[in-house]
């Protein structure tokens, strides 16, 4: 089943606010992943993180690796209508040779102008 | 464009009724995967193909067959459709690391 806790399930914004949203798990993941998915679209991949501690950044978008290899976050700095979207975590179970991802059940961004 | 396409992009089938999902890549990757996302469920891995002439189950195999017809082509097979299976499929692929996904195929089984 799935093992990822990713919150909130929801958010609603205004536009110009930042947001920030992360997954949790009680394994340890080698790999974390960030998507978005907008309507009648295949998800999207956003940022890749492969060490703990990482932080890594695509414009407006910054996400972290923990320290723990437990969880992820990523922010989204000065939101924009275009943000709209399903924006899911994903981790790559430690120990899996080779490589399943779990997936978040995601969290939806509504931004108003 | 590169990328993964799916075929078809509706479907509504009878129970009972069997249909095959295809799904090609052009970027010559190994590996290929089929997901079903449900509300609130995220994506759930249902086979995975590692290299070409391999498949393996996943998380949710049950009532469903693939084939990986070729490097380029790996398809999904439903062979007697049940309303459980009323989803969006989404058929993607990776070298390693992240998936890239098609745009999914939406189907209703009633």
């Amino acid at each position: 089943g799935q093992q990822l806790n990713q919150s909130p399930q929801s958010m609603f914004i205004q536009e110009g606010e930042d947001v920030s949203m992360n997954c949790t798990s009680s394994s340890i993941f080698n790999t974390w992943l960030w998507y978005k998915q907008e309507p009648g679209e295949g998800p999207v991949l956003l940022i890749a993180l492969y060490k703990a501690g990482e932080l890594t950044s695509n414009g407006r978008l910054t996400a972290q690796f923990g320290i723990t290899r437990k969880d992820s976050f990523l922010n989204i700095s000065a939101s924009i209508p275009s943000d709209v979207g399903i924006y899911f975590c994903a981790g790559e179970l430690q120990g899996d040779s080779w490589g399943k991802l779990q997936f978040g059940a995601g969290t939806q961004v509504v931004v108003t102008p | 464009n590169a990328g993964v396409t799916q075929t078809p992009k509706f479907q509504v089938l009878k129970t009972g009724q069997s249909m095959t999902l295809q799904c090609a890549q052009d970027m010559n990757h190994n590996s290929m995967y089929w997901y079903r996302q449900d509300p609130g469920m995220g994506l759930r891995l249902i086979y995975y193909s590692a290299s070409e002439g391999t498949t393996d189950k996943g998380e949710v195999p049950n009532g469903y067959n693939v084939s990986r017809l070729n490097k380029r082509e790996f398809s999904l097979r439903l062979e007697s459709a049940a309303p459980s299976q009323t989803s969006v499929y989404f058929c993607a692929s990776s070298q390693q690391g992240g998936r890239t996904f098609g745009s999914g195929t939406r189907l209703t089984v009633v």
